[in-house]
């Protein structure tokens, strides 16, 4: 069975860092590219970044290039999501996802505020 | 950037209604590799997205066939003929074609 477990969400203060990971298994993570998703309260879903199954190929959305980093460790099965310089508006239930958004985490929090 | 722009907003069904979501590109999701990365999501209440429809017309296992995608170029519709209460939620169309890659607003559907 695929499973995609996120986890690091929490409450960060503006300005600050927080690293996510998303943790695969029941399938061969190193054959897959990966995406960042997130969903402020209340609102739609917003692609945030994707990664190729061997991290050649990097993309984020302009909301967020050059504050945060997507990166991944096939040997481990983990993906990951860099964020600095974090703002109110970063604030939103973050999902990992399979490459053609087929297996979707339940998502983790992250709370930016004051 | 690629901008989704979903018809309608929301949508009201009673049970055994067929409808459809329009989902408009503005520009062309047909890739160099002849694939047109467009795919429509429904998102339960309180649930995380799932697939419903990947490569614009190919059903996801699992998925109930009363589900169909149809469409090319920068036109897309998702047709659910016959809606039944579980499909009740948000339906979402993205495009994985050009980055970076874009979600539609989302329409809602609800019982009548």
């Amino acid at each position: 069975e695929v499973q995609l477990v996120e986890s690091g969400g929490g409450l960060v203060q503006p300005g600050r860092s927080l690293k996510l990971s998303c943790l695969a298994s029941g399938f061969t993570f190193s054959n897959y590219g990966m995406n960042w998703i997130r969903q402020a309260p209340g609102k739609g879903l917003e692609w945030v970044a994707s990664i190729s199954s061997s991290s050649s190929y990097i993309y984020y959305a302009d909301t967020v290039k050059g504050r945060f980093t997507i990166s991944r460790d096939n040997a481990k099965n983990t993906l990951y999501l860099q964020m600095t310089s974090l703002r109110s508006e970063d604030t939103a239930l973050y999902y990992c996802a399979r490459k053609y958004f087929d297996y979707w985490g339940q998502g983790v929090m992250v709370t930016v505020s004051s | 950037d690629v901008v989704l722009t979903q018809t309608p907003p929301t949508l009201s069904a009673t049970i055994g209604q067929s409808v459809s979501i329009s989902c408009r590109s503005s520009q062309s999701l047909l890739h160099s590799n002849g694939n047109t990365y467009l795919h429509w999501l429904l998102q339960r209440p309180g649930q995380s997205p799932q697939l419903l429809i990947y490569l614009v017309s190919r059903l996801e296992s699992g998925v109930p066939n009363r589900f169909s995608g149809s469409g090319s170029g920068t036109d897309f519709t998702l047709k659910i003929s016959g809606v039944e209460a579980e499909d009740l939620g948000v339906y979402y169309c993205v495009q994985g074609t050009h980055a970076p890659y874009t979600f539609g607003a989302g329409t809602k559907l609800e019982l009548k």
